[in-house]
């Protein structure tokens, strides 16, 4: 069961439209973490958000911590050829003391010319 | 070049056989992880470390061994390699600075078991 669950599972857009991505739990994060992963490479940290409500943006992607910290989005502003990977997130449980990282099952993006 | 490296990058092997994978980073960490990636289930935690000659299962630990008797090697062995085994294999290490639990990832190392 993932403790995660990230929808949609596959995503393809034109260059230049808009796209989000949903990164839901029934759980509560003290921090909830964003990765791209393009082929044969490994997850590369987009982004750490922590606190209920925050809100990053690194350039075309504005990334949103729910209130409650239980849920995230990521959204991409006129998407590019180069915005294509797969989408993770990851969080850890509060009740794990090792601090673990879960991952969604990821959202595979490609963005066509 | 500082980071974490993966060895190797591909390798095939035969059932039965063992087959180490290994992991090296330059940043000190203390944690180290290795995951497992397969379509439809996502990254998957194999066993972690929070320092050298401290080691745990984690989601999916059997068939695997690791060791760490030093801070920046973490390698891991299959005993005895099986097809379901056949997946992409990914190496972390962590940075922890309060409530942040930023993971850094190797490349990956491609088995596949015939």
């Amino acid at each position: 069961t993932q403790l995660l669950e990230q929808s949609p599972q596959f995503l393809s857009i034109q260059e230049g439209e808009n796209l989000t991505v949903y990164c839901n739990s029934s759980s509560v994060f003290s921090s909830l973490q964003w990765y791209r992963q393009e082929p044969g490479e490994g997850p590369v940290l987009l982004v750490t958000v922590v606190t209920g409500g925050e809100v990053k943006k690194l350039k075309r992607l504005t990334f949103q911590f729910g209130d409650a910290r239980k849920d995230s989005s990521l959204h991409i502003t006129a998407a590019q050829p180069g915005d294509t990977g797969l989408y993770l997130c990851a969080a850890h449980a509060l009740t794990d003391s090792w601090g673990k990282l879960q991952f969604g099952a990821g959202t595979q993006v490609v963005v066509t010319p | 070049d500082a980071g974490i490296t993966q060895s190797p990058r591909y390798k095939i092997t035969e059932t039965g056989r063992q087959v180490t994978l290994m992991c090296h980073q330059t940043w000190s960490h203390s944690y180290m992880f290795w995951y497992r990636q397969d379509l439809g289930h996502g990254l998957r935690l194999i066993y972690y470390s929070a320092a050298a000659d401290i080691t745990d299962k984690g989601e999916v630990p059997d068939g695997y061994v690791v060791s760490r008797s030093k801070t920046e090697n973490f390698p891991l062995t299959l005993e005895s390699a099986t097809r379901s085994q056949t997946s992409v294999y990914f190496c972390a290490s962590r940075l922890t600075s309060g409530e942040m639990y930023e993971q850094y990832f190797g490349p990956g190392t491609r088995l596949t078991v015939t």
